[in-house]
């Protein structure tokens, strides 16, 4: 069964430009998660999706939104992007939700210059 | 607040021998999940044991095992015979909707 895949794998983006990264999680999973790591702030959840609803919303300004399709892959978009938004951008799938085992993406190293 | 705590962040161990990676946790939330992962330095994030909150019994897989002690809103990894690619950051999380993650403890075995 192929894992998560992430697109692309690494990016590089200007202040005030907008970014959408992609997630196909692992096929038969409806759950997708999406998490921003850095090296001062650790690892922080953004939000989850399940069955193309979002379900929980971390604490990040509204610039950074999703959504998910009927075939369960997800997007995330920041829009007006700042030197601060640079980070590993991570997506995880599991089979439902809330308690079961995420599994993770290689994840998407996104660059503001 | 901080809903996760591992208080260390550095770690070694010498190859074969065991290892005790702390975690705390707070929750006023009867229903939740636990959760270690590895993550290398090539940056993968691998799952490698959960532990949800109503398990009588300690969770283990392979040579990990969680030591959970539910009242002391502790869930600490136990790794068994260290080996030289058990170097990585490891992560304990906590799932009660969204998910929390600790700041990460970094174990290096030492051959």
């Amino acid at each position: 069964k192929a894992g998560v895949t992430q697109t692309p794998r690494y990016l590089i983006k200007t202040r005030g430009q907008q970014v959408t990264l992609s997630c196909s999680p692992i096929s038969g999973h409806r759950s997708v998660s999406w998490y921003q790591q850095t090296p001062g702030q650790g690892l922080q959840f953004l939000f989850e999706y399940f069955s193309e609803t979002q379900r929980n919303k971390g604490n990040f300004p509204g610039r950074f939104s999703g959504r998910q399709f009927s075939n369960s892959r997800s997007e995330m978009n920041v829009s007006t992007l700042e030197l601060g938004d640079s980070a590993l951008y991570l997506c995880a799938s599991s089979l439902l939700t809330s308690y079961n085992e995420q599994f993770f993406g290689p994840g998407t190293r996104l660059t503001v210059l | 607040a901080q809903k996760i705590t591992q208080t260390q962040p550095g770690m070694f161990v010498q190859e074969k021998e065991a290892v005790t990676l702390d975690c705390t946790y707070d929750t006023s939330d009867p229903s939740y999940g636990l959760f270690w992962y590895k993550q290398p330095s090539s940056g993968e994030m691998i799952f490698l044991i959960y532990q949800g909150s109503y398990d009588q019994q300690n969770a283990t897989e392979g040579r990990y095992s969680l030591n959970f002690q539910k009242a002391r809103k502790s869930a600490n990894l136990v790794i068994s015979a260290s080996q030289l690619g058990d170097s990585a950051m490891y992560f304990c999380a906590m799932r009660e909707g969204d998910m929390r993650f600790g700041a990460g403890t970094r174990l290096t075995v030492k051959p």
